[in-house]
């Protein structure tokens, strides 16, 4: 257990659906990041906050996601109109600003039907 | 572009034999990190490193900065190492980590 908690770990939707994915970090980390991982592949960069300003956004981002972290704790990770190519492992890390240890969450795995 | 690429993909191996997964990488970094990946999606973080060479236990992993290349060794290696190792890497000036694929390690009794 790194401390990065996420919720839920599991979720399965159908085509058209809207998800949302919740990060705990660790209480002192100021930096949040999200990621996606597909099935063979590595993790790949969405974007991350730093307290509650989202500093960076990848453009695997489409217009159907959106990120916030409206108090600089926990955040939330929003999926508009699901596809099926949105079915992946969604993963959150937590750092502190100016080190470059990421502590990752245990992810939430997505499955579009 | 910015690249991070590992070898091999996967690797299958007997209990007992050392372990090397490469990982090169295109351009200038700040940092790199080994990670550990067990079904199930957690990721560890096994190394972070900037220059020369770290270990812990069963564990090592070199950098050699003018070459763009790292390695991770797994010494006596045991069932229990078998997870896909990850390399990711900051670049220099970027605020976010760039993986590699990942290298399947299969450990057999």
């Amino acid at each position: 257990d790194t401390g990065v908690s996420q919720d839920p770990r599991h979720k399965i939707t159908k085509r058209g659906q809207n998800v949302t994915f919740r990060c705990d970090p660790i209480s002192e980390h100021n930096r949040l990041y999200w990621y996606r991982q597909t099935l063979g592949q590595g993790p790949e960069f969405l974007t991350y906050f730093q307290n509650e300003a989202q500093l960076e956004k990848s453009r695997l981002l489409s217009d159907r996601f959106s990120a916030e972290r409206p108090k600089g704790s926990f955040s939330t990770l929003e999926i508009q109109r699901t596809e099926q190519g949105d079915s992946a492992m969604y993963l959150c890390a937590s750092s502190l600003e100016n080190t470059d240890t990421q502590y990752f969450g245990p992810g939430t795995r997505l499955t579009v039907l | 572009k910015n690249e991070v690429e590992q070898s091999p993909q996967n690797l299958t191996a007997q209990e007992g034999e050392f372990i090397t997964i490469n990982c090169s990488y295109s351009v200038g970094i700040s940092a790199l990190h080994w990670l550990q990946q067990h079904p199930g999606g957690g990721i560890v973080s096994l190394f972070m490193l900037s220059s020369g060479k770290k270990k812990h236990g069963r564990l090592i992993a070199t950098i050699n900065i003018q070459e763009k290349h790292s390695s991770l060794h797994i010494t006596a290696s045991h069932p229990r190492d078998s997870a896909v190792y990850i390399c990711a890497v900051f670049f220099q000036g970027a605020q976010k980590l760039v993986f590699g694929q990942g290298t399947r390690l299969t450990i057999n009794p």
